[in-house]
């Protein structure tokens, strides 16, 4: 257990659904990324916090994906109009910062898209 | 473009030695770090490199040569517990604090 949390751990909706996560990062983190991982694959980045603020988004992330990190602490990660191809483990990660910015990752989110 | 390359997988008896190479290409370089991932979990920091030369923690060794765009993870006296993904990744500045992972090369530890 990291200390990082995330829920739901597994999600299955049908195409055209909405789905909403939820990450719970190390509570002294105040940098909060995202990713998502399909099989065979390694983590590929969607989008990244410095506090509340969403600086950096990757162009993975489709205008039907929306984060938000509102006090700076819990972040959420809502798909809309899910499509089969959005099924995916959705990875959360936080750090501290400091020389190393190690990440650590939460459990992730299975999403199948049906 | 932003390129990073590993094995897909590895085989290897308990016991023995088993180095993980990755080779990466990216617009910049700003430390690189090895993840381990068991099968249906989240990735667990290993060890990082932004400096030439050897890092040693344990049994676990992570080797960088920024000249050559090239890293290894060096894996001592296997473990069956060591079957598992190992994933490289590059922070670069272009994707600002980030990560960029390769796509992970599977080990597999028989006794």
């Amino acid at each position: 257990d990291t200390g990082v949390s995330q829920d739901p751990r597994h999600k299955i909706t049908k195409r055209g659904q909405n789905v909403t996560f939820r990450c719970d990062p190390i509570s002294e983190h105040n940098r909060l990324y995202w990713y998502r991982q399909t099989l065979g694959q390694g983590p590929e980045f969607l989008t990244y916090f410095q506090n509340e603020a969403q600086l950096e988004k990757s162009r993975l992330l489709s205008d039907r994906f929306s984060a938000e990190r509102p006090k700076g602490s819990f972040s959420t990660l809502e798909i809309q109009r899910t499509e089969q191809g959005d099924s995916a483990m959705y990875l959360c990660a936080s750090t501290s910062g400091g020389t190393v910015y190690e990440q650590y990752f939460g459990p992730g989110t299975r999403l199948t898209v049906t | 473009g932003q390129n990073i390359d590993q094995p897909t997988e590895m085989t290897a008896t308990e016991g023995a030695i088993v180095q993980i190479n990755c080779t990466y290409q990216t617009s910049g370089f700003n430390g690189l770090f090895w993840y381990q991932q068991h099968a249906g979990e989240a990735p667990t920091f290993l060890s990082y490199n932004v400096l030439d030369g050897l890092e040693e923690k344990g049994r676990f060794s992570s080797f960088l040569s920024r000249s050559k765009g090239y890293s290894y993870l060096l894996l001592k006296e296997l473990q069956m517990k060591d079957s598992a993904s190992y994933l490289c990744a590059v922070r670069a500045p272009q994707a600002g604090t980030a990560l960029i992972f390769g796509k992970g090369t599977t080990l597999s530890v028989s006794s």
